[in-house]
């Protein structure tokens, strides 16, 4: 099956400073990535869905310009958490569809844990 | 809006039968997922279905009922490994993005 990373795995950082997390599909081309949180025994909230070559679209209630997403590539999308704070510790989780698969099943990445001090 | 609801917490005895139920509320729906996401770790893929009935795939099994907007997933001579978190997800209105449910947390005991 399909292969997406996810760098850091983990990170810890201090409130007010920016963190990036890349996503990667290894072995197929993405045009569309998303961007999950989960809060813990929380289900997974979509945050944004990542186009390649344009902007994100960002779901109700995500602030856009704190949560910015880059799709630079077919394999590469990033999630910049800016001026974090101790809220935003959370789980972050990465999928990308293989479209040629025509099953729309969702690679997930391994998750990034973020947490702010 | 979808609604989707599973139970927060089931247990179960290694070597059993257990089934995790699911029931959602939505319109335009194209089809329901199974995930299973261990603590600490990104979801992984059981099932995918679109028509009602049952589809088997090994020790685990998930069924759909569109009439009733219910599913099953049903996981058979459990293992200690399979204690996890189980997710249902739908797929609706034209989207293949599903919206996910908040999970049921299996323990399987000796």
């Amino acid at each position: 099956g399909a292969v997406v990373s996810q760098h850091p795995s983990w990170v810890i950082c201090k409130s007010g400073t920016s963190v990036k997390i890349e996503c990667r599909s290894l072995d197929f081309q993405a045009t569309t990535m998303f961007w999950y949180r989960q809060f813990p025994k929380q289900s997974l909230m979509l945050m944004a869905t990542s186009n390649e070559g344009s902007k994100a679209t960002y779901e109700q209630g995500v602030e856009k310009d704190k949560f910015l997403i880059n799709h630079a590539s077919l394999t590469l999308s990033t999630l910049t958490v800016t001026s974090a704070h101790p809220e935003d510790s959370s789980f972050y989780i990465c999928s990308a569809i293989d479209t040629g698969e025509g099953t729309y099943e969702q690679y997930f990445g391994p998750g990034t844990r973020l947490t702010v001090t | 809006g979808q609604n989707i609801d599973q139970p927060t917490e089931m247990t179960a005895t290694e070597g059993a039968i257990v089934q995790i139920n699911c029931t959602y509320q939505t319109s335009g729906f194209n089809g329901l997922f199974w995930y299973q996401q261990h603590a600490g770790e990104a979801p992984t893929f059981l099932s995918y279905n679109v028509l009602d009935g049952l589809e088997e795939k090994g020790r685990f099994s998930s069924f759909l009922s569109r009439s009733k907007g219910y599913s099953y997933l049903l996981l058979k001579e459990l293992q200690m490994k399979d204690s996890a978190s189980y997710l249902c997800a739908v797929s609706s209105g034209g989207s293949y993005i599903p919206t996910f449910g908040r999970g049921t947390s299996l323990i399987v005991h000796p």
